[in-house]
């Protein structure tokens, strides 16, 4: 399938930081979600958005969904020592998402 | 509400043979994606069942089969298995409402060819 430009590839970040990744595509989505891995396990749903331009939050968790709908941003907040691991974002049409190659966050005590 | 189910978590497999992964869905979806993730090609999607049909398929070749049964549980069958096929393999169900709904994921089965 296609694959999403995910950026930056990886990040050491200090505890209490706000952090930001992003995602672009050369194509449109209907809608962009964002996954956390851990080590061993399968990615876990942060946040899913649906219309171009939507704004929305989960907890110290913020994402939009680009007014192209080609791109996505992920913010986390005030970095803790559990924000640890790879994070994917994913654009899906008609059920089949196309995944970024992950961001890889590590925190900083 | 029990989570995606897979089996098993661990596998090893030598060249030449096949395997069976096993999927049970979030209680209600009764769509079932499969996706193979490994370090080179990072997650990548294989096929999509939902009432028992397969909807879609990725770039994967036939040796990679799936099916899925009347209540939503899905098989994914990988025959003459390649030292490349070594991977997670991993399912997702959601619940395919007539738009693009979230997907769920699984831990995933670890599959090792030797």
């Amino acid at each position: 399938g296609q694959q999403l430009n995910q950026s930056p590839q990886s990040m050491f970040i200090q505890e209490g930081e706000d952090v930001s990744m992003n995602c672009t595509s050369s194509s449109i989505f209907n809608t962009w979600l964002w996954y956390k891995q851990d080590p061993g396990e399968g990615p876990v749903l942060l946040i899913a958005l649906y219309k171009a331009g939507e704004l929305t939050s989960n907890g110290r968790l913020t994402a939009q969904f680009g007014i192209t709908r080609k791109d996505s941003f992920l913010n986390i907040s005030a970095s803790i020592p559990s924000d640890v691991g790879i994070y994917f974002c994913a654009g899906q049409n008609d059920y089949k998402l196309s995944f970024g190659a992950g961001t890889t966050v590590t925190v900083r005590a | 509400k029990a989570g995606v189910t897979q089996t098993p978590r661990y596998l090893i497999k030598t060249r030449g043979q096949q395997v069976t992964l096993s999927c049970s869905p979030i209680s209600g979806h009764r769509s079932v994606s499969w996706y193979q993730q490994t370090p080179g090609q990072g997650l990548q999607f294989l096929f999509e069942y939902f009432s028992e049909t397969q909807r879609n398929k990725g770039n994967f070749p036939g040796r990679f089969s799936g099916r899925q049964f009347s209540n939503s549980r899905s098989e994914m069958n990988v025959s003459t298995l390649e030292l490349g096929d070594s991977a997670l393999y991993l399912c997702a169900s959601s619940t395919r409402t007539g738009r693009d709904t979230e997907a769920f994921f699984g831990q995933g089965t670890r599959l090792t060819v030797v």
